[in-house]
């Protein structure tokens, strides 16, 4: 069965303090895989698309990379603000529909 | 360029009622997919429309779901006899044509959410 899984559900970090998200999963023919951020009560937020292993996508304090099985998630030097649950899905060949996993609720100190 | 919009954003309803969910692409965008999200859950993808044409179904999407997209603009999303189960933020999403189409995906971009409540 195709999944998505992230880990961890929950994570809190002190302001400054690095980390990484998981994202694996058991597709076949991975057409793309998405980042995204999502604040309480509303629309996920696109941040970015993988496409093959070995790619990577930066932008501000986040990179994206992706492997044959997962995606991280790399947050240097957080801040309060990038607070949010991040969620990724993935597109595999032979349908339209997008696979979302459950998120990780990120919560940064001050 | 607004964003994708939806109307309206909160809706409360008794069981047993008709509900109907209005999504805006992006202007342009060709692409729409409908999903439904839970409390603690990842969007769970409903539907997709390119242009007019209904191209994907979830099995999630039961005889009492009905979406429709007739003029390939904007999308219409009915639930009819309401259940409580059905309470959940409903996301609508959009895509460009072409977008990663040279690797046959597609980039969303998502509406702020229409939340159902069912009494």
């Amino acid at each position: 069965e195709d999944q998505v899984t992230q880990s961890p559900e929950a994570l809190r970090l002190q302001e400054g303090e690095s980390s990484s998200l998981n994202c694996s999963y058991t597709v076949s023919g991975l057409r793309g895989l998405f980042w995204y951020r999502q604040d309480p009560g509303k629309g996920p937020e696109f941040l970015f698309t993988l496409y093959s292993a070995g790619e990577e996508k930066e932008k501000e304090r986040l990179k994206a990379t992706l492997t044959k099985k997962e995606s991280f998630l790399h947050i240097t030097a957080p801040k309060p603000e990038d607070s949010a649950t991040y969620l990724c899905a993935v597109h595999f060949g032979g349908t339209y529909k997008y696979i979302f996993g459950t998120g990780t609720r990120l919560k940064v100190l001050a | 360029d607004t964003g994708v919009s939806q109307n309206p954003r909160h809706k409360i309803t008794k069981r047993g009622q008709n509900v109907t969910f209005r999504c805006d692409p992006i202007s342009e965008h060709n692409r729409l997919y409908w999903y439904r999200q839970t409390l603690g859950q990842g969007p769970e993808f409903l539907t997709y429309f390119q242009n007019e044409a209904q191209l994907e179904k979830s099995r999630l999407l039961s005889d009492r779901f009905s979406a429709e997209r007739p003029k390939g603009s904007f999308s219409t999303l009915e639930i009819q006899r309401t259940e409580q189960g059905d309470s959940a933020m409903y996301l609508c999403a959009s895509s460009p044509r072409g977008s990663g189409r040279a690797r046959g995906t597609d980039t969303q971009y998502f509406g702020p959410g229409t939340r159902l409540t069912v009494l």
